[in-house]
């Protein structure tokens, strides 16, 4: 089945500046990628997608990349602010199901 | 708009007993999933159900059941609690013919003494 990694596990930035979450994933049938923010006590939200005949998608300061050769995709949140402090998840459709990575959680310090 | 909706938010059952998560979602989506979340592991997949009338087993399903009860509502059920069934439970529907968006509930907290 999809092996979906996502790194780092924590990660911690001061506001104002970018971060980047990276994940990686196994099986080259997958074809969508989203991306899921988690805040405290809710349940994951959608907040950006790729398909995987699209190499970047962009929403306001979030922004998705996607290698397929490399299967890697990428979170890229750039003039942080506190409210983005949450877990997000990566994520690769293979199948029947969406299949997570394991979650970063993201601290934005003011 | 209630999208989906889990009960119950928060549950303590001993070893042994037997309970039932329930989920319902009102945007008429023909699939639904049921996952589990554990520090440090993600959501895995325990269950899902393409459609009304059909079930299949994600990653995780020892220890549980499901039933799709109509196009609405999708339940789990834990027939002799373990401690290692301690998690949170979460109920999601996918958007039929759109982007592949899936839509969680906002998880009901299950404890196993």
């Amino acid at each position: 089945g999809e092996n979906v990694e996502q790194h780092p596990s924590t990660l911690s930035v001061q506001e104002g500046d970018s971060a980047v979450i990276k994940c990686t994933y196994s099986d080259s049938a997958s074809n969508y990628f989203p991306w899921y923010k988690q805040e405290l006590g809710k349940g994951p939200q959608l907040i950006i997608d790729i398909r995987s005949n699209v190499g970047e998608k962009k929403d306001q300061r979030i922004a998705v990349t996607l290698n397929k050769t490399a299967k890697h995709f990428s979170l890229h949140i750039t003039e942080t602010q506190p409210e983005d402090s949450a877990v997000y998840f990566c994520a690769a459709h293979s199948g029947y199901a969406l299949n997570f990575g394991k979650g970063t959680s993201l601290l934005v310090t003011p | 708009n209630a999208g989906v909706t889990q009960t119950p938010k928060f549950q303590v059952l001993k070893t042994g007993q037997s309970m039932t998560l329930q989920c319902a979602q009102d945007m008429n989506h023909n699939s639904m999933y049921w996952y589990r979340q554990d520090p440090g592991m993600g959501l895995r997949l325990i269950y899902y159900s393409a459609s009304e009338g059909t079930t299949d087993k994600g990653e995780v399903p020892n220890g549980y059941n499901v039933s799709r009860l109509n196009k609405r509502e999708f339940s789990l059920r834990l027939e002799s609690a373990a401690p290692s069934q301690t998690s949170v439970y979460f109920c999601a529907s996918l958007r039929t013919g759109g982007t592949g968006e899936l839509f969680f509930g906002e998880g009901s907290r299950l404890t196993v003494l």
